[in-house]
């Protein structure tokens, strides 16, 4: 089945050290989406990227950082962890948004732990 | 500035009743999508239905439907014949599409619980 993965499901940290988060996709989307979920609150768009064009929301602390070699995978690199950074990290794709009618697919999330 | 609004922090509801989440939204915007995602606890988020603000008519995907009002820029969810797989958190979304992406909004979700 055609789907979101993320690895690991569960990360564990120490303080400033730094963490990557990965996310792959076997949609063939365009577009893919880093977002923060705390706890019970809605995720919050990080950055995201069409294509190879990366775009950061202007809130996104300098902290963190993405990659995506290729279409199929893209990387969350947290340079710094700061105890406030604990959530869930959440993937998300979509196709061109010409075309995908606005859904985007999710993965089921990387929950970090900063000790 | 786009902002999406659920007043229900928590709701419940017996199992094979119907229960209705709000959701309000404020755009300038003639052209948008409108969504309700549920995400049970410790699993992905799931699209549960889609509405586009040109249609007027409401949106069903089986037991779940959608009462749309453009004029009032609201947009609840009613789900009918509850089941105990309904427990999750419901966010209503919001999304107007530009030329690189589709930016959801989302609303701060209502957390449903279904009992026997």
């Amino acid at each position: 089945d055609a789907m979101v993965i993320q690895n690991p499901r569960y990360q564990v940290t120490q303080f400033g050290k730094p963490v990557t988060l990965s996310c792959s996709q076997t949609l063939n989307h365009n577009v893919m989406y880093w977002y923060q979920q705390k706890s019970s609150q809605a995720p919050k768009l990080l950055f995201h990227y069409y294509d190879k064009d990366f775009n950061n929301e202007a809130d996104t602390p300098d902290n963190f950082q993405s990659r995506r070699p290729n279409t199929s995978f893209c990387f969350l690199d947290i340079r710094s962890p700061g105890l406030g950074d604990a959530a869930m990290y959440l993937c998300a794709t979509s196709r061109d948004p010409a075309e995908s009618g606005g859904e985007q697919f999710f993965g089921p999330g990387t929950r970090l732990t900063v000790l | 500035a786009q902002t999406v609004t659920q007043s229900q922090p928590e709701m419940s509801v017996q199992e094979a009743e119907t229960v209705t989440l709000s959701c309000t939204y404020d755009t300038s915007e003639n052209n948008y999508y409108l969504f309700w995602y549920k995400q049970p606890p410790s699993r992905q988020m799931i699209l549960v239905i889609r509405q586009e603000a040109y249609k007027q008519q409401n949106a069903t995907e089986n037991r779940f439907s959608v009462n749309f009002q453009k004029a009032a820029k609201s947009f609840s969810l009613k789900i009918s014949d509850s089941q105990l797989g309904d427990t999750a958190m419901y966010f209503c979304a919001f999304i107007f599409p530009s030329y690189n992406t589709d930016k959801l909004i989302f609303g701060t979700g209502t957390r449903l619980q279904v009992f026997p």
